[in-house]
């Protein structure tokens, strides 16, 4: 089944130890996200790429970075963990059909910081 | 910009009543409108979108939703709930043609008692 990948679903780092969370997909989506989540919230974008054009939200920190070496992987570096970066991270794929872009979500990274 | 308001944070519902989730929204252009629910520590699910044609949608497990646009709502509703519906439901919006990022509401976290 065409999916959205993402490893590892548990991560604990220590404070200010760098830490990246990968998202892969073979779905073929133009169109990948980061969203942050934390409890009993809504996903918060962090940013997204279109094809290779990234596209960064205006709030979020520059701890946060990320990269898409090709079409089906996605990383999410964060430099230097906070106490306040422990959160779900979810990935997400779309592309355009019938105009609208419909989001497939992975099952998400739980992160936490000590 | 374009907004998501769900109006209950929480819903708590017998075992085999019927549930609505209510979402109305605003924006000063066309919409499309989307309904996902997310498991305990999983991604986020589709359940239904509206994207066109005809205002009754009906999605997975059972779930409809109903898109009116002269009161802005895309109300959720079961006729009957089962355990397994509890979860936390989000609303979702994205303007027609050409946005790839979706609007969520603050989510409704619907409880089913046995």
């Amino acid at each position: 089944d065409a999916m959205v990948i993402q490893n590892p679903r548990y991560q604990v780092t220590q404070f200010g130890k760098p830490v990246t969370l990968s998202c892969s997909q073979t779905l073929n989506h133009n169109v990948m996200y980061w969203y942050q989540q934390k409890s009993s919230q809504a996903p918060k974008l962090l940013f997204h790429y279109y094809d290779k054009d990234f596209n960064n939200e205006a709030d979020t920190p520059d701890n946060f970075q990320s990269r898409r070496p090709n079409t089906s992987f996605c990383f999410l570096d964060i430099r230097s963990p906070g106490l306040g970066d422990a959160a779900m991270y979810l990935c997400a794929t779309s592309r355009e059909a019938q105009g609208a872009y419909e989001q497939y979500f992975g099952p998400g990274t739980r992160l936490t910081v000590t | 910009a374009q907004s998501v308001t769900q109006l209950d944070s929480q819903v708590p519902v017998f075992e085999e009543a019927p549930v609505e989730l209510r979402c109305n929204y605003s924006s000063s252009v066309s919409v499309y409108l989307f309904w996902y629910v997310q498991y305990p520590n999983q991604g986020l699910q589709l359940l239904l979108k509206y994207l066109s044609g005809s205002t009754l949608v009906k999605g997975i497990n059972g779930f409809e939703a109903e898109f009116n646009k002269s009161q802005t709502s895309f109300h959720l509703r079961k006729p009957s709930v089962h355990i397994s519906d509890t979860a936390e439901y989000f609303c979702a919006v994205s303007v027609f043609f050409g946005n790839e990022k979706l609007t969520f509401g603050t989510g409704t976290r619907l409880t089913i008692i046995p």
